[in-house]
């Protein structure tokens, strides 16, 4: 079945340190989204998108959908301790309503 | 607009009992979706409703488990009988069109079974 993979699983940083996350998928997606999740809260809707080799910048963070639209990236320029949490991209699962969630990736950031 | 609620924020129970978890889903949006998180499996999909119809349940794990939405503004996810591996947060979340669109969580029921 179709599936989205995260790496790394699992993220230190210092604070100030940049930080990058990947997501790819088995299928090709119509769109990608990224969540962000703070330790004991919910997933938190964060950014879409939709075109092939689209790039959009929030801030410190920079989120990119590669050109064959089955991967993706996060990238966040000197970390703050306010970026803890885990991130998670999702995708539509093909010719169905539901969404595909990647499998996370979990970061800490050390003061 | 309040967002998704969901209630209880917590609840405890002996194996064997019966848990209803409920959520109110924001106003006007199409599809529901449950998930279940755990630290070993992650963000799992259970159910998901379009139009309060289900159109996916085979993220359900057994029988013991149903999901009903009678209606636009509520939905139910019931446990009959719970067991101790059922211990986990439940997410309900809501989307103005599917997959397409941002999905808005509530703030999850943690669920503890002894």
């Amino acid at each position: 079945g179709q599936q989205v993979m995260q790496i790394p699983q699992y993220q230190h940083v210092q604070e100030g340190e940049d930080f990058t996350t990947y997501c790819n998928s088995s299928t090709t997606l119509s769109n990608i989204q990224w969540y962000k999740q703070r330790p004991g809260g919910h997933p938190v809707f964060l950014i879409q998108l939709v075109k092939s080799g689209e790039v959009k910048k929030q801030k410190r963070l920079t989120f990119q959908f590669g050109e064959a639209k089955k991967n993706s990236s996060l990238h966040i320029t000197a970390t703050q301790t306010t970026d803890v949490g885990t991130y998670f991209c999702a995708g539509p699962s093909s010719g169905t309503y539901k969404y595909i969630f990647g499998t996370g990736t979990r970061l800490k950031v050390l003061a | 607009d309040a967002g998704v609620i969901q209630s209880p924020r917590h609840e405890v129970t002996e194996m064997g009992q019966e848990v209803t978890l409920r959520c109110k889903p924001i106003s006007g949006h199409n599809s529901l979706f449950w998930y279940r998180q755990t630290m070993m499996r992650g963000l799992e999909l259970l159910i998901y409703f379009n139009n309060n119809v289900p159109i996916d349940d085979s993220g359900m794990p057994e029988d013991r488990f149903s999901a009903k939405m009678p209606n636009a503004s509520f939905s139910t996810l019931k446990i009959q009988p719970s067991e101790p591996r059922d211990s986990a947060v439940y997410f309900c979340a809501s989307s103005l069109r599917g997959a397409d669109t941002e999905a808005f969580f509530g703030q999850g029921t943690r669920l503890t079974v002894v």
